[in-house]
């Protein structure tokens, strides 16, 4: 099964809203990665939070972890058109292996 | 983009017939893998690799071999593909040990096998 789930599967905001997607994982990590996917293309990394971090950002987005919950959020501030996609949670495991999740399609209504 | 293709970006192939898939890179990473991608399954591991000739299983390796003979080229064969192969393949390279380190993912290949 897999490591990540992402919550919402989708979600539809105005321009200029938060968007804020959640990631639950079942076993001990050494880091989480957010990714991004814009329809038809590959993954592009977003940012990563190691397993000691509780919190990390980068430009709009802001990464939440709580390894106790295991579970991480993604926030988006100040969302853009240019931001709809899909977002994926990946677990990087402590045998050399990254796990994604199912991804959250993300749009961004003008 | 990081320097890593994938060939052939798109191929239909019938059931039963054999079918490789080529990364490479040019990147000298340590870490390349193959997932696939399936609507309501995001993205699955296939196989990976550590270095030239050595590989792993993923989570869905059952039907696919890999090889590694250059730390540039990973290819992904299916032996005798079956309709429940057709998907996107992805290709990713990393640097980093399980200390941490993003992928960079290739464009994808998108096969189907009628």
């Amino acid at each position: 099964s897999q490591q990540g789930e992402e919550d919402p599967q989708a979600l539809s905001i105005q321009e200029g809203e938060n968007a804020t997607m959640n990631c639950s994982y079942k076993t001990s990590i050494n880091n989480l990665q957010w990714y991004r996917q814009n329809s038809g293309r590959g993954l592009v990394h977003l940012i990563l939070i190691r397993s000691n971090e509780r919190e990390k950002h980068s430009g709009r987005l802001r990464v939440t972890l709580d390894t106790s919950k295991k579970s991480s959020s993604l926030l988006i501030t100040a969302s853009r058109a240019a931001d709809t996609a899909s977002y994926f949670c990946a677990t990087d495991q402590r045998d050399d292996k990254i796990i994604f999740g199912k991804g959250t399609r993300l749009h961004i209504l003008p | 983009d990081a320097g890593i293709t994938q060939s052939p970006r798109h191929k239909v192939t019938e059931t039963g017939t054999p079918v490789t898939l080529r990364c490479h890179q040019t990147e000298n990473h340590r870490y390349m893998y193959w997932y696939r991608q399936d609507p309501g399954h995001g993205l699955r591991l296939i196989h990976y690799s550590y270095g030239v000739k050595d590989t792993d299983k993923g989570e869905v390796s059952d039907g696919y071999s890999v090889s590694r003979s250059k730390t540039e080229d990973f290819l992904l064969t299916l032996e005798s593909a079956t309709s429940s192969q057709t998907s996107v393949y992805f290709c990713a390279i990393s640097s980093g040990t399980s200390g941490g380190n993003e992928q960079f993912f290739g464009p994808g290949t998108r096969l189907t096998v009628l």
